[in-house]
């Protein structure tokens, strides 16, 4: 029950193209859900989050959408760009712990 | 002001000796978590500790795995007699003591650990 499915595993598309990435959980305790952004070699960085009191929420290029009754919740990316190319990961949050979907490695082709 | 910081970076061990990961979380930052994160998997929670204080350690392996955030000093994960499964990559986060809990995480770089 503590599981945050992520899909696809892997998403290429070219520059200005629309990658989705998809999560779905079942605990209904959760109540944050942020996304992080995850460089080679680096450590994921926090890039938007959304209460499950919102639909959506947008910040600059990144959107999540939120569907609670559904417990599903995505992330899209506007005119996405190479440099936006890292691995995501959804997450989701619980009392005291930050469960992690398996990440989706994003390539945006020039 | 500087970031979360973990020590080593890189850190090979041979089977049965014990590995020492270092962090040190932001400035005012009290909360720190440990994940251990596989090849192509997403990372898996470890534990959570405030200054002095394990205060949830659950996805803890219960031998040979231990934390520890000292009053002074850096938060230490330390993993005794490794095996090779044990091979990973180990990010620390910190978060603010104001906020609500995890909201905020910061992310060291990782230490990459390798077991021969």
């Amino acid at each position: 029950q503590q599981q945050v499915k992520q899909s696809p595993q892997s998403l290429i598309v070219q520059k200005g193209g629309i990658p989705i990435i998809n999560c779905a959980y079942e605990n209904t305790a959760f109540d944050y859900f942020p996304w992080y952004q995850q460089f080679p070699g680096k450590g994921p960085a926090l890039l938007i989050a959304i209460r499950p009191d919102v639909s959506e929420k947008k910040e600059g290029r990144f959107t999540i959408s939120f569907n609670k009754s559904a417990k599903q919740f995505s992330l899209h990316i506007m005119d996405s760009q190479p440099g936006d190319s890292a691995t995501y990961f959804c997450a989701a949050r619980s009392a005291r712990q930050l469960t992690f979907g398996s990440g989706t490695q994003l390539t945006v082709l020039p | 002001n500087a970031g979360v910081m973990q020590n080593p970076r890189h850190l090979v061990r041979r089977r049965g000796q014990e590995a020492r990961l270092r962090c040190s979380p932001m400035k005012g930052h009290s909360h720190v978590y440990w994940y251990r994160q596989l090849p192509e998997e997403g990372l898996k929670f470890m534990v959570y500790l405030q200054k002095e204080n394990i205060i949830d350690e659950s996805g803890m392996p219960k031998e040979r795995f231990s934390a520890e955030f000292p009053k002074e000093g850096p938060s230490i994960l330390r993993i005794q007699q490794v095996v090779r499964g044990d091979s990973a990559a180990y990010f620390c986060a910190s978060s603010p003591s104001k906020s609500s809990t995890n909201e905020k995480l910061f992310f060291g770089s990782g230490t990459q650990l390798s077991v021969l």
